[in-house]
């Protein structure tokens, strides 16, 4: 498949256990979040997304954490299972503007 | 419903050239976004149309330019390529407005040799 990131972070876990993805936006006026999940070879597919009026949200088996206060962002996978092997990218969406999109982690499930 | 279509899926194309990229989006959608990957530099925002207007443009030379039709379906131009553009093209599309839920298609592979 294609190579998204040569040189992307990379969480590794182990399969059942949870995952947790991190991001530091940059832009303090970024009222929408999204995390996106890319496999080899595909256009990136929607998660999970959160406005910058919450602190958290929960989706099937994933759950993303806002800190505004600190500019950072995560998502969490419970039960990670080796289909979410991929690499994960945050958005942020300032207010009438474009999607500015994270460098990417790379998750590895191990059996 | 049918996602985001993107053609073709890969192109090989001279330094150069041109090339054109063509994007049909959700049915409904009224927003189509496009960007550029390269594991160098991520993911990065070309151009988003609405209702056939630009609305936003990225910092990219005016050899990449877009345009949107009346159905929405939009296509994306790269004139005089050069093998930096060697990238994956990507399309978003999105309901109404920026800030609601982009959905990507596969993206079309371009090679300049």
């Amino acid at each position: 498949g294609e190579s998204v990131g040569l040189h992307l972070p990379t969480l590794s876990v182990q399969e059942g256990d949870n995952s947790i993805i991190n991001c530091a936006y940059s832009n303090s006026a970024s009222d929408y979040f999204i995390w996106y999940k890319q496999e080899s070879g595909k256009g990136p597919q929607f998660i999970i997304d959160i406005r910058s009026n919450m602190d958290k949200r929960q989706g099937q088996r994933v759950t993303v954490l806002l800190n505004k206060t600190v500019k950072h962002l995560s998502l969490q996978i419970a039960a990670t299972q080796p289909g979410d092997s991929a690499v994960y990218f945050c958005a942020e969406i300032p207010y009438g503007q474009n999607f500015v999109f994270g460098p990417g982690t790379r998750l590895s499930v191990l059996p | 419903k049918a996602g985001v279509t993107q053609t073709p899926r890969y192109l090989i194309k001279t330094r150069g050239q041109q090339v054109t990229l063509s994007c049909s989006p959700i049915s409904g959608h009224r927003s189509v976004s496009w960007y550029q990957q390269t594991p160098g530099q991520g993911l990065q925002f070309l151009f988003e149309y609405f209702s056939e207007t630009q609305r936003n443009k990225g910092n990219f030379p005016g050899r990449f330019s877009g345009r949107q039709f009346s159905n929405s379906r939009s296509e994306m131009n790269v004139s005089t390529l050069e093998l930096g553009d060697s990238a994956l093209y990507l399309c978003a599309s999105s309901l109404e407005e920026v800030g609601t839920e982009a959905f990507f298609g596969q993206g079309t592979r371009l090679t300049v040799v």
